[in-house]
């Protein structure tokens, strides 16, 4: 069955450097987004990412934080100076967008250590 | 999106029915009702979604109310795994490929 994968499993990072982490959406799917969970708390929205552009953004996502589709399989987060705060899960997801019943599916995610 | 209300925590025995309510009593004509879980952190699973008729698929059953201001997730025979925190999301179809709203989601302990 396809699935979503992410890369790396679990990243740690000094604050003020800049990561990127990587998924893999299921092929053919069309929408594209990025969650985040901080330990204990809610899954929340980071933003959405459709025919080459961002759709929505939640306002966790500033200007530190960008996204990319570099090619036809990868869909990446980048955050550019990272600060203890952004220690969290971070959960890839994608949508087909072919039918209007459409589901998300979520990757495994990436834990995020900023130390 | 409408807003859900789910019972913050709800045990079961294994091997029986596990039943989750969801209160969403501001839906609108064109959202539907997702249910998701999270088992520890890993990423949210899909298990189901309905508009308005009941849904069944090989992991549980949805069953929404004729007035769609609520709904049930229906798990026939728990088991230990389906352990996990359970999230009711109200999301607009047609078009509106937007975000999932979660929120604190009920916490359904299985026992033996």
């Amino acid at each position: 069955e396809p699935e979503v994968t992410q890369t790396p499993s679990h990243q740690v990072t000094q604050m003020g450097q800049e990561v990127i982490l990587r998924c893999v959406p299921i092929s053919n799917h069309l929408y594209f987004y990025w969650y985040r969970q901080i330990l204990g708390q809610k899954v929340e929205f980071l933003v959405s990412f459709y025919n080459n552009e961002i759709s929505e953004k939640s306002e966790i996502f500033d200007d530190q934080f960008s996204v990319e589709r570099p090619d036809g399989s990868n869909f990446t987060l980048k955050i550019r100076s990272t600060k203890l705060e952004d220690s969290a899960m971070y959960f890839c997801a994608s949508e087909g967008g072919r039918v209007s019943t459409d589901t998300q599916y979520f990757g495994p995610g990436t834990r995020l250590t900023v130390l | 999106d409408a807003k859900t209300t789910q019972p913050p925590s709800m045990d079961c025995a294994e091997g029986r029915a596990a039943n989750l309510p969801c209160n969403h009593s501001t839906i609108s004509g064109n959202e539907y009702v997702y249910w998701y879980r999270q088992i520890h952190s890993q990423g949210p699973q899909y298990i189901i979604h309905g508009l308005k008729n009941n849904e069944t698929n090989e992991m549980a059953s949805l069953i929404i109310t004729e007035d769609r201001k609520s709904s049930t997730l229906i798990l026939p025979h728990a088991t230990l795994r389906d352990t996990a925190v359970y999230y009711c999301i109200v999301r607009a179809g047609g078009t509106s490929y937007g975000k999932l709203t979660f929120g604190q989601g009920t916490i359904l302990t299985v026992h033996p």
